[in-house]
């Protein structure tokens, strides 16, 4: 596709939920990140992938998150048991060559938990 | 300690003027520096990335980076109510893969 592609674009939870967000990067992109934006704030690093394989998930706040991307293309952030705190913009970002660091985001998934 | 650091803001400067932002980090091996703008509601999207000690310039932005002073700038000459946005300062360390570290983000707004 023509860019990074993030569905659902606003998801409302009520607390205990499970929650499953999507993400499609840009085509032959190798490296695809998630962050965490919480309202005011800088994108705060979630977890990232080389293809298939999960690098680096440091920033992953808790077991309830969990992420996936199994063929190396299409990725998935699963919350388990939502909190309110879990609420957030979801972003998703993709990037050709990890050592340039320019990364390309999508829109977003707005997660609100009630 | 924060690994980034911005001042929240916001920033007011009147049209036509000069904007400057400023980003400090801390030093683990720092190896390059990136300004992402973010409009309300937006996601961000690169503006300009630096490595290198000194100046480097686009159009109407130029990135400063001064390693020894674990500090890195952007300034908008000739301001325009369009760059009215948040700006985010973030850094790629060594040895941490491919990922950003970014601070919390400037506003800024540019008066008509």
């Amino acid at each position: 596709g023509a860019g990074v592609s993030q569905s659902p674009r606003y998801k409302v939870a009520k607390r205990g939920q499970d929650v499953a967000l999507r993400c499609d990067p840009i085509s032959g992109h190798v490296s695809l990140f998630w962050y965490q934006q919480a309202l005011g704030q800088g994108p705060e690093f979630l977890t990232y992938f080389q293809n298939e394989a999960q690098l680096d998930k440091s920033g992953l706040p808790s077991d309830r998150f969990f992420a996936e991307r199994p063929e190396g293309s299409v990725s998935t952030l699963k919350i388990q048991r939502t909190q309110k705190e879990d609420s957030a913009v979801y972003l998703c970002a993709s990037s050709i060559d990890p050592d340039t660091g320019e990364l390309f985001f999508g829109e977003g998934s707005r997660l609100t938990v009630l | 300690q924060k690994e980034v650091e911005q001042n929240s803001g916001p920033l007011s400067v009147p049209e036509g003027a000069i904007a400057s932002l400023n980003c400090t980090y801390s030093d683990r091996g720092s190896q390059s520096f990136f300004w992402y703008r973010q409009y309300s509601g937006k996601s961000p999207e690169l503006i300009m990335f630096i490595y290198s000690n000194g100046d480097k310039e686009d159009g109407r932005f130029t990135a400063q980076l001064n390693k020894a002073s674990q500090y890195v700038s952007l300034l908008i000459r000739d301001s325009q109510p369009s760059d009215s946005a948040t700006y985010l300062c973030a850094v790629k360390f060594y040895n941490q893969g491919g990922k950003l570290i970014f601070g919390q983000g400037t506003e800024l707004s540019v008066k008509p």
